[in-house]
């Protein structure tokens, strides 16, 4: 069981605009960031956002992250084929003192 | 440019012990805390360890704590995992990401990981 949830699947077809939602508590997504990470099928992660909403040199503006409470969700608009991954949200835990992760969703692009 | 080598991997029987080590190259190692994460078989992240740049600051997921040693050697610019007492459950392929800054809250950088199987 993760300590952060996510949906464990998503879909959508080419061009459209899919959310995935990332939901945790007031000891990590409450007070910390929030990060997300793409698994392309048989490759290691890539970090896709970092600080809530923040992309990497390199990220396309298709994919953008927000944070509200101790909810976050990454959208991912204009659906490519190329983006079907998994995605993981992240996050610092102070009472954990470690990282935590979602249990990741699998985006399927019809 | 950048590198992440995962090493050390390898089929362990339950009670048994691995180190696995990490070489980087391509960054200023000690500046940058490092950490290890795993993925068993068709399943999610997990966040084991991690370590600030200097080694002086060490964090565990209850998980593993007290029997995974994290470490790192600054001047051969290696980063190891200590693994005792391995149980069927630590079975997954072990990455070792860079943190951007001295605290390992997040990784931007992840090697091609190594695979770590305990089965009698």
């Amino acid at each position: 069981q993760s300590v952060l949830t996510q949906p464990p699947s998503a879909s959508g077809t080419p061009g459209q605009r899919v959310t995935i939602s990332c939901s945790g508590s007031s000891s990590n997504i409450g007070i910390n960031h929030v990060y997300w990470y793409q698994q392309l099928p048989g490759t290691a992660p890539k970090l896709l956002i970092y600080r809530n909403n923040q992309r990497p040199s390199g990220v396309p503006d298709r994919f953008s992250g927000s944070k509200s409470g101790t909810s976050a969700s990454l959208a991912i608009s204009g659906l490519r084929s190329e983006d079907e991954a998994d995605y993981y949200c992240a996050a610092w835990d102070d009472s954990l003192s470690g990282v935590v992760f979602g249990g990741g969703t699998k985006l399927t692009v019809l | 440019e950048m590198q992440l080598v995962e090493s050390g991997g390898g089929l362990v029987q339950p009670g048994g012990s691995l180190r696995l080590s990490c070489a980087a190259s391509g960054f200023t190692f000690s500046n940058y805390a490092m950490s290890w994460v795993r993925q068993a078989p068709g399943k999610g992240l997990e966040w084991v360890s991690g370590i600030s740049g200097s080694g002086g600051s060490t964090y565990y997921a209850d998980s593993v704590k007290g029997r995974f040693t994290i470490s790192r050697d600054n001047s051969k610019n290696t980063l190891y995992l200590q693994m005792n007492s391995l149980r069927a459950e630590d079975t997954a392929v072990y990455y070792c990401p860079k943190a951007p800054t001295d605290k390992p809250y997040y990784f931007d950088y992840w090697g091609q990981g190594t695979l770590v199987t305990v089965s009698s």
